[in-house]
């Protein structure tokens, strides 16, 4: 099973700044099948990237992915008031797996 | 619309089973497969297992094996996913998600459903 670790675990930022989350995976990502969801309280996820840089449909262009192998990230470059939420990564190069998510919170 | 609508809140006494349903509109069911998430209260998701709505070939994850069962009827274009012998640990949201195969990402997400175990 491949593990995913997201850090920082929260992230204190205003809105206007810019985030950087980052994704560390315990082995090489097949394909870079790594993805990033968005969640807000009492809501389901929502897929925001996909094969590690495709945004999903909808998806603003403030959203952004990079990495492959073992490290990747999801960088916000201004945080607009509704992306205070909890983000997670995901492999799915293997069976599935998710990170244990950061969270993104108003400072 | 491209949806998943799933079965309301359950609660289950420990030992007992669950089935959530999972029903499908705004596109070709058997064209995609269904994985199944849950989410613990306060904590991270786990996926469960995936099913294909075209032929029923099903993967679960490890730790569900022997506890878990996922299908579809195609007539309806509902997915199911019945988990046995419940522990308190099985307290959490259960999601289904939309994805083309079993390798993909989920693009499209049920509402959830809460099922609570508890004596």
């Amino acid at each position: 099973e491949i593990v995913l670790t997201q850090s920082p675990g929260t992230l204190s930022l205003s809105p206007g700044e810019r985030a950087t989350l980052s994704c560390r995976a315990s082995q090489s990502v097949s394909s870079s099948y790594l993805a990033w969801y968005q969640q807000k309280p009492g809501q389901a996820p929502r897929l925001l990237i996909y094969g590690a840089s495709s945004r999903a449909t909808g998806i603003p262009d403030r959203f952004s992915g990079s990495g492959s192998g073992t490290d990747f990230t999801l960088t916000i470059s201004r945080l607009e008031p509704e992306d205070f939420a909890v983000y997670y990564c995901q492999q799915y190069g293997s069976s599935p797996t998710f990170g244990g998510g950061t969270k993104v919170e108003i400072k | 619309q491209v949806q998943l609508v799933q079965s309301g809140a359950e609660v289950k006494k420990p030992g007992a089973s669950v089935k959530v349903s999972c029903k499908a509109s705004g596109y070709t069911f058997t064209s995609y497969g269904i994985s199944w998430v849950r989410q613990a209260p306060g904590q991270g998701l786990e996926w469960m297992g995936w099913i294909s709505a075209y032929n029923g070939n099903t993967n679960y994850a490890q730790k569900l094996q022997g506890r878990v069962t996922m299908t579809t009827d195609t007539s309806t274009s509902t997915a199911y996913m019945e988990l046995r012998s419940l522990r308190s640990d099985d307290t959490a949201v259960y999601y289904c998600a939309r994805g083309w195969e079993l390798l993909d990402a989920f693009d499209i997400w049920g509402q959830g459903t809460m099922v609570t175990v508890s004596s």
